[in-house]
């Protein structure tokens, strides 16, 4: 059973405006949680990540919303860019662990 | 300085054929992990290694597939003999510290026909 869930595969946005992608989790025990960038034919990147005692983290034009009550976390980037058209995974792990929980991660596209 | 480093970029075998994957980690990196991603799925966690140990195999899907860090530098993957459900993208990552800042390659797309 999944315990990482992104339910949409895709999402397509205009150039500048705000692109959301959304993530939901199941397991109570995840304490860290992070976003990843998957360019075709490239292993994923490290984008942003947030620690559970957070409810927002800020890099750039990239922020990470934790919503712990509701099991959800989302990213924001604004404004988009051509250049941010990937494959967005979100992924989680308990504290301690050493293994990551992934989504099935979203296709971000932006329309120049 | 290198990345993680995956060999071979593509590999096609035939059911019931071998085949060894290769990881070179990040110089200095004692943790290794393996994840892979069957198609349009999520990527699951298959292994970790501390050095050249293993510290968590509770994701290898069974016991055709074999994993090796010898000497705590490079380490292999291998799956013997291989299934239709073996095909996917299997990736290798590395850190120094939490797995939340592993570094990962560009992955190898097994495809066994």
């Amino acid at each position: 059973d999944q315990q990482v869930k992104q339910n949409s595969p895709s999402l397509s946005v205009q150039e500048g405006r705000i692109s959301i992608l959304n993530c939901d989790y199941t397991n109570s025990m995840f304490d860290y949680f992070l976003w990843y960038k998957k360019y075709p034919a490239e292993g994923p990147t490290f984008l942003i990540s947030i620690s559970s005692i957070k409810d927002k983290n800020e890099d750039g034009r990239f922020t990470v919303f934790l919503n712990k009550s509701a099991k959800h976390l989302s990213l924001h980037i604004v404004p988009s860019q051509p250049g941010d058209s990937a494959v967005y995974f979100c992924a989680a792990s308990e504290a301690g662990a050493n293994n990551l929980f992934f989504g099935t991660g979203t296709r971000l596209t932006v329309i120049p | 300085e290198a990345g993680v480093t995956q060999f071979p970029s593509h590999s096609v075998i035939e059911k019931g054929q071998t085949v060894t994957l290769r990881c070179d980690p990040i110089s200095g990196h004692d943790n290794l992990y393996w994840y892979r991603r069957v198609m349009g799925k999520e990527i699951k966690f298959l292994l970790h290694f501390v050095k050249e140990s293993k510290q968590d195999e509770s994701g290898m899907p069974n016991n055709r597939f074999l994993a090796e860090r010898t000497g705590g530098t490079y380490s292999t993957l291998k799956v013997q003999p291989a299934e239709l459900e073996d095909s996917g993208v299997y990736f290798c990552a590395s850190s120094q510290g939490r797995v939340g800042g592993a570094f990962f390659g560009q992955g190898t797309r097994l495809t066994v026909v």
